[in-house]
C-alpha cells in the first residue's frame, strides 16, 4: 500500500507570494492533518480535514488555510509569505477522525523556503 | 505549562544499553499516546502507540502509560546505533478533539558505538 505522498517536496518563494501544497492521503484514510515543523517551534498542529470538513484547527493566522476533496486529497495554502513561514510542512493521514485508536501517518513533507 | 512536556537532551547512550525516553502531558482526559523516531531530515515515523495504563512492548520497545501520573515513556533496550534519531511524544485529547494531536519537542537520542 502506497503511503502518504506530498507535493512538491521543495519549494523556494520571495515574501508576499503565495504557495499551495498537495498532500495524498493512503489509500482508504479519510482525515489529513497538516502540521508545521521548524527547530525553534518543533511540530505544531495546523489543521485537521475529515470529510472533506475542517475539524480543527491551531493557533495560525489566517494566512494559512486548507481544504479537502472528495477524493480525500487536501491541499493547504499560505498567502502572503513571510520569512518566518520557512519550514517543513508536514502533512499525516488517519483512518478514522473522533477515535481515540487512530494513529497517524506522515508523508515526506515540503520544504518551503521563503527568501 | 507547555501542554506535552519531553527532556531535550541530548541523551546519550553506549550501544547495548537501555535508553530511557521521558513524557509529561498536561490534558488529563488525554486518551492516546504515540511514540514517534524522526530521523535528521526525514518526516516523524510512527514506532509505538498506548492507550491503557500499564505496559506495551513490541519487539525492543517498550512503551509505559500512567494516567494517574500523566507520564508516559519509551524504553529501547539493546539500542543500536540506527535507534540515533530525535524521539517525538504526541498525545491525543478527549474524544470530542477529533484528531488534534499535540507534540512534545522531542528528545534527540544518541547511541554510541
Amino acid at each position: 500500500k502506497a503511503g502518504v505522498t506530498q507535493t512538491p517536496r521543495y519549494l523556494i518563494k520571495t515574501r508576499g507570494q503565495q504557495v499551495t501544497l498537495s498532500c495524498s492521503p493512503i489509500s482508504g484514510h479519510r482525515s489529513v492533518s497538516w502540521y508545521q515543523q521548524t527547530p525553534g517551534q518543533g511540530l505544531q498542529f495546523l489543521f485537521e480535514y475529515f470529510s472533506e470538513t475542517q475539524r480543527n484547527k491551531g493557533n495560525f493566522p489566517g494566512r494559512f488555510s486548507g481544504r479537502q476533496f472528495s477524493n480525500s486529497r487536501s491541499e493547504m495554502n499560505v498567502s502572503t509569505l513571510e520569512l518566518g513561514d520557512s519550514a517543513l510542512y508536514l502533512c499525516a493521514s488517519s483512518k478514522l477522525s473522533g477515535s481515540s485508536y487512530n494513529e497517524q501517518f506522515f508523508g515526506p513533507g515540503t520544504r518551503l523556503t521563503v527568501l | 505549562q507547555k501542554e506535552v512536556e519531553q527532556n531535550s537532551g541530548p541523551l546519550s547512550v553506549p550501544e547495548g544499553a537501555i535508553a530511557s525516553l521521558n513524557c509529561t502531558y498536561s490534558d488529563r482526559g488525554s486518551q492516546s499516546f504515540f511514540w514517534y523516531r524522526q530521523y535528521s531530515g526525514k518526516s516523524p515515523e510512527l514506532i509505538m502507540f498506548i492507550y491503557s495504563n500499564g505496559d506495551k512492548e513490541d519487539g525492543r520497545f517498550t512503551a509505559q502509560l500512567n494516567k494517574a501520573s500523566q507520564y508516559v515513556s519509551l524504553l529501547i533496550r539493546d539500542s543500536q546505533p540506527s535507534d540515533s534519531a530525535t524521539y517525538l511524544c504526541a498525545v491525543k485529547g478527549q474524544e470530542t478533539s477529533y484528531d488534534k494531536v499535540i507534540f512534545g519537542p522531542g528528545t534527540s537520542l544518541s547511541v554510541i558505538p
